[in-house]
């Protein structure tokens, strides 16, 4: 059975441009989380979604980041513009229901900013 | 709102030596807690998961106790590797808290041959 699938692994990009993340998540989790990790510190959840609503977004810098999962299965994460301070791992992760069963984690991407 | 510390932040130890990694979280009405490994330059790859109505979870030469009451678990290594090299994560699901993993900073563990 294939993880949680996530592209592109490694980006770089120069600050005021526009990057884009997919997510595939592990077939039949309805839950999919983006989490955003910084150099030496834990993930922070940035959304969370039950199928296709975005159910807890709290976190997420909603003037340049925005986050889609149309049909209930893969989802994008978007920055515009991007900003210096947004280098960092952008983590993708899925699971059958919220809290029943544990997450499972892609491989992440890594973005850096110049 | 909850917090995750881990102590140590860094540990090193020789090959075949037992090892316990501390964890321990704010608020004790937690619904799940989970251990994770992180490789550099990797994700997050689950090693064990404990319901809140559990106490410990064993998987090979990994032993997780959860001690709900005082905030705390520990993950024990036993006969340490040098492929045991890796980020230790800690992250628990608190009550209430729409299942958000919060997670602490990790333990840095360097297994040496």
């Amino acid at each position: 059975e294939a993880g949680v699938v996530q592209s592109p692994r490694y980006k770089i990009i120069e600050k005021k441009q526009p990057v884009a993340f997919w997510c595939n998540p592990i077939s039949g989790h309805n839950t999919l989380y983006w989490y955003l990790q910084n150099l030496g510190q834990g993930p922070e959840l940035l959304i969370r979604y039950e199928n296709e609503e975005a159910v807890d977004d709290s976190q997420l810098p909603k003037d340049r980041f925005s986050a889609e999962r149309l049909k209930g299965v893969d989802s994008t994460l978007k920055i515009q513009p991007a900003e210096l301070g947004d280098s960092a791992v952008y983590l993708c992760a899925s699971s059958l229901s919220p809290a029943s069963v544990e997450q499972f984690f892609g491989p992440g991407t890594r973005l850096t900013v110049l | 709102k909850q917090e995750v510390t881990q102590i140590p932040a860094a540990l090193s130890v020789p090959e075949g030596e037992n090892l316990v990694l501390n964890c321990s979280f704010t608020d004790s009405a937690i619904y799940n807690l989970q251990w994770f490994r992180q490789d550099p330059g990797k994700g997050l790859t689950s090693l064990l998961l404990i319901q809140s109505s559990q106490r410990e979870q064993t998987s090979g030469r990994l032993n997780a106790s959860l001690d709900k009451s005082s905030g705390r678990s520990t993950l024990y290594i036993a006969a340490s590797q040098p492929g045991d090299s890796a980020t230790y994560l800690c992250a628990v699901i608190s009550g209430g808290s729409n299942y958000k993993l919060t997670f602490g900073k990790g333990t840095l563990l360097t297994v040496n041959p």
